[in-house]
């Protein structure tokens, strides 16, 4: 089947220490998104990257890192720099098709910080 | 990328249609309407999307009135596990762009 995984499902952390967040898609999309969410908000975006080994800063970049060496992964760090770290992580890909892309969306990451 | 006004919550019956309502008065030429879902504590699920005409697919059609201004989502027969969150979300999808999603529409199928 073909889609995309996101591992663990949840995670827990203690404070002041660095976390990443998997993300692997088998579709073949050449872009790929983090978002955050928190409880009764809409989605802002963290990184995007949109081919291999090049990656661009959303809106809430601080305290977050990643990468992306290879089209079909894209890891996310919640560094310990991330002021507020507890939230769902989503991660998504897309393709273009007919002139548009199509934003495709993972399970979820919830990460808790203790 | 242009705002919508969604209504935040609609019931409907198990069984009968469900239409979604979404004002988008301030859509540019150039910007499709998306459609998404999201259950509690899962991620966004991909409805459909359209720029001018009228979309059918297996999940729903989505019909967008002439001057664009207006759309509306529907699920043609309603069961209990499409109670769910639904966005319309408006963007100029031409690369790589963040999805802004709104408060949305919280929809609930009554048994």
């Amino acid at each position: 089947d073909g889609g995309i995984t996101q591992s663990p499902k949840y995670l827990f952390r203690k404070e002041g220490q660095n976390v990443t967040l998997s993300c692997e898609q088998n579709l073949n999309h050449d872009a790929m998104y983090w978002y955050r969410q928190d409880p009764g908000q809409g989605l802002r975006l963290i990184y995007y990257s949109q081919i291999v080994n090049d990656f661009q800063k959303g809106d809430i970049a601080e305290g977050y890192s990643v990468s992306r060496e290879k089209k079909e992964s894209f890891p996310l760090t919640v560094t310990s720099a991330q002021k507020n770290p507890t939230a769902f992580y989503l991660c998504a890909s897309s393709i273009r098709r007919g002139g548009t892309d199509t934003q495709y969306f993972g399970p979820g990451t919830r990460l808790t910080v203790l | 990328d242009a705002k919508t006004t969604q209504p935040p919550s609609m019931d409907c019956a198990e069984g009968r249609a469900a239409n979604l309502p979404c004002n988008h008065s301030t859509i540019s030429g150039n910007e499709y309407v998306y459609w998404y879902r999201q259950i509690h504590s899962q991620g966004p699920q991909y409805i459909i999307h359209g720029l001018k005409n009228n979309e059918t697919n297996e999940m729903a059609s989505l019909i967008i009135t002439e001057d664009r201004k207006s759309s509306t989502l529907i699920l043609p027969h309603a069961t209990l596990r499409d109670t769910a969150v639904y966005y319309c979300i408006v963007s100029r999808m031409g690369s790589a762009r963040q999805l802004t999603f709104g408060s949305g529409t919280q929809l609930t199928v009554l048994p």
